[in-house]
C-alpha cells in the first residue's frame, strides 16, 4: 500500500497564504481522489476539500485544493489566513481496494 | 440533520474485545448512497482508518487490523458496530464513526475515548 506524507507543522501570519503538501509514496496521486480534513482540538475532523479540489458548502473559498502529478502530491492552500484556521489538517486518499489512507497530519499555527 | 453517536465501554482490559456501536439518527443507514466507517485517533497522534461497511453488509478493513476487526450493521436499529479483539495499550484511542460519501467522510460522530488498561 502507499503512504501519504505531510509536513509535521507549518506557520504563517494572519492575512497571508499557506500551502500544506501531501506526497503519495507510490502510485499516481491522480489515481484516487484526495480529501482534506480540518481538526480543531477536542473536535471531530471536518471536510474542507474533497475530490481533490471541491469545497463542501459552508467552507469559505479561502480554502482550495490541487494535485500535481509531477511531484505526485496534493496541496491544500489557505489564503487570507485567520486565527480560526489554526488547527490540524489531514489529507486522505484510498487505493483500488477501497482501503483508506490518511496522512500523518500537519499542525497549522497562525501567529 | 444527520447525527452519529458512538457508544460503548470507555475502559477495556488487555487481551479482551473492544465493542462500540454507532447510532445514526436523522437519516437511514440503508441509503444506497453511503458507506459507514470507523476511524480512530490515539492520543496526540494522527487518524487511522479501521474499516467501512455498506448497508448490505459488505466490508473493507485496514489490512493492518483485519485479523482483529469485525464491523457489522443492524439496519433495523439504524446502527453499525465495531469489534476489535485482543486489544493492547496501542489500541487506546478516540474512536470515531462516520458516514462516508464517495471518497470522503462527510459526517462524523463526536468520538469516544477507549482506554485499554487493566
Amino acid at each position: 500500500n502507499f503512504m501519504l506524507t505531510q509536513p509535521h507543522s507549518v506557520s504563517e501570519s494572519p492575512g497571508k497564504t499557506v500551502t500544506i503538501s501531501c506526497t503519495r509514496s507510490s502510485g499516481s496521486i491522480a489515481s484516487n481522489y484526495v480529501q482534506w480534513y480540518q481538526q480543531r482540538p477536542g473536535s471531530a475532523p471536518t471536510t474542507v476539500i474533497y475530490e481533490d479540489n471541491q469545497r463542501p458548502s459552508g467552507v469559505p473559498d479561502r480554502f482550495s485544493g490541487s494535485i500535481d502529478s509531477s511531484s505526485n502530491s496534493a496541496s491544500l492552500t489557505i489564503s487570507g489566513l485567520k486565527t480560526e484556521d489554526e488547527a490540524d489538517y489531514y489529507c486522505q486518499s484510498y487505493d483500488s481496494s477501497n482501503h483508506w489512507v490518511f496522512g500523518g497530519g500537519t499542525k497549522l499555527t497562525v501567529l | 440533520q444527520l447525527q452519529l453517536q458512538e457508544s460503548g465501554p470507555g475502559l477495556v482490559k488487555p487481551s479482551e474485545t473492544l465493542s462500540l456501536t454507532c447510532t445514526v439518527s436523522g437519516g437511514s443507514i440503508s441509503s444506497s448512497s453511503y458507506y459507514w466507517g470507523w476511524i480512530r485517533q490515539p492520543p496526540g497522534k494522527g487518524l487511522e482508518w479501521i474499516g467501512s461497511i455498506y448497508y448490505s453488509g459488505s466490508t473493507y478493513y485496514n489490512p493492518s487490523l483485519k485479523s482483529r476487526v469485525t464491523i457489522s450493521v443492524d439496519t433495523s436499529k439504524n446502527q453499525f458496530s465495531l469489534k476489535l479483539s485482543s486489544v493492547t495499550a496501542a489500541d487506546t484511542a478516540v474512536y470515531y464513526c462516520a458516514r462516508l460519501e464517495g471518497s470522503r467522510g462527510d459526517q462524523w460522530g463526536q468520538g469516544t475515548l477507549v482506554t485499554v488498561s487493566s
